[in-house]
C-alpha cells in the first residue's frame, strides 16, 4: 500500500502559467482533500471531496480548481499561477464513518511561482 | 466563519521539561483531531476526541476535550528529542466533511 501519493514532489512556475497538481490513494476513500501550507498558517482548505463525483469549496478555493476523476484520483489545478500560490500543497484522503476518520496526508508538493 | 486557534505558536524546552499547547474554537466541534508534522514531513495523525470533557492518553502525551467541546489542549511530559515537530489541531462541525485546522505550535527540544 502507497497511501497517498503525490506528484510532482517539487515545481518552480512563472507567473501566468498552468499546471495540475496529481493526488492518488489506494485506501478506497471516499473522501479527498487538498491543503495548502504557508509559514504560520497552519493547513488549510482549498477543495475537498466528500465522495466521488461530488467536490466543494474550502476556505481559499479562488485561483484553483478541482477534478475528482475517480474514486482513487483528485486533482488541484492552478489555471494561471501567481506568486501568492507559492506554497506547499498536502493531499489527503479519508473514510468518513470509521471509528477515527483519520486523514491521510501525502507527502506534499513544493510549489513556487516566480 | 469557523476559526480555531492555537497557543503558543512556538514553543523552546529543555530535553525532560513538559509541553503543552492549546486550541480553542469559535464554534462548538463535533470531534476534534491532533497531528504532528515533522520538519519537512507531512502531517500525522495522532488522536481523536469526540466526548465532552473527553481525556485520553498515549504513552507520555495527553489529550483533553473540553466540556463546551470548544477547546482542546495536548499536554507531552518529559520532552524528549523524538518530540520535535509542529502539532496541530483540527476540528470538525456537526454536519460538514472539513475540519479547520489549527495555526499549529512548533515545538523544539533542546538536548
Amino acid at each position: 500500500n502507497a497511501g497517498v501519493t503525490q506528484t510532482p514532489k517539487f515545481q518552480v512556475l512563472k507567473t501566468g502559467q498552468s499546471m495540475t497538481l496529481q493526488c492518488a490513494q489506494d485506501m478506497n476513500h471516499n473522501s479527498m482533500y487538498w491543503y495548502r501550507q504557508d509559514p504560520g498558517m497552519g493547513l488549510r482548505l482549498i477543495y475537498y471531496s466528500a465522495s466521488e463525483g461530488t467536490t466543494d469549496k474550502g476556505e481559499v478555493p479562488n485561483g484553483y480548481n478541482v477534478s475528482r476523476l475517480n474514486k482513487r484520483e483528485f486533482s488541484l489545478r492552478l489555471e494561471s499561477a501567481a506568486p501568492s500560490q507559492t506554497s506547499v500543497y498536502f493531499c489527503a484522503s479519508s473514510e468518513p464513518g470509521t471509528f477515527y476518520n483519520e486523514q491521510f496526508f501525502g507527502p506534499g508538493t513544493r510549489l513556487t511561482v516566480l | 466563519g469557523q476559526q480555531v486557534m492555537q497557543i503558543p505558536q512556538y514553543q523552546h524546552v529543555q530535553e525532560g521539561e513538559d509541553f503543552t499547547t492549546y486550541c480553542n474554537s469559535s464554534t462548538t466541534l463535533s470531534n476534534i483531531q491532533w497531528y504532528k508534522q515533522r520538519p519537512g514531513g507531512h502531517p500525522v495523525f495522532l488522536i481523536q476526541l469526540v466526548k465532552s470533557g473527553e481525556v485520553k492518553k498515549q504513552k507520555r502525551l495527553t489529550f483533553q476535550f473540553g466540556e463546551a467541546k470548544k477547546n482542546s489542549s495536548l499536554h507531552i511530559t518529559a520532552t524528549q528529542t523524538t518530540d520535535v515537530g509542529t502539532y496541530f489541531c483540527a476540528g470538525l462541525t456537526s454536519g460538514t466533511y472539513k475540519y479547520i485546522f489549527g495555526t499549529g505550535t512548533r515545538l523544539k527540544v533542546l538536548a
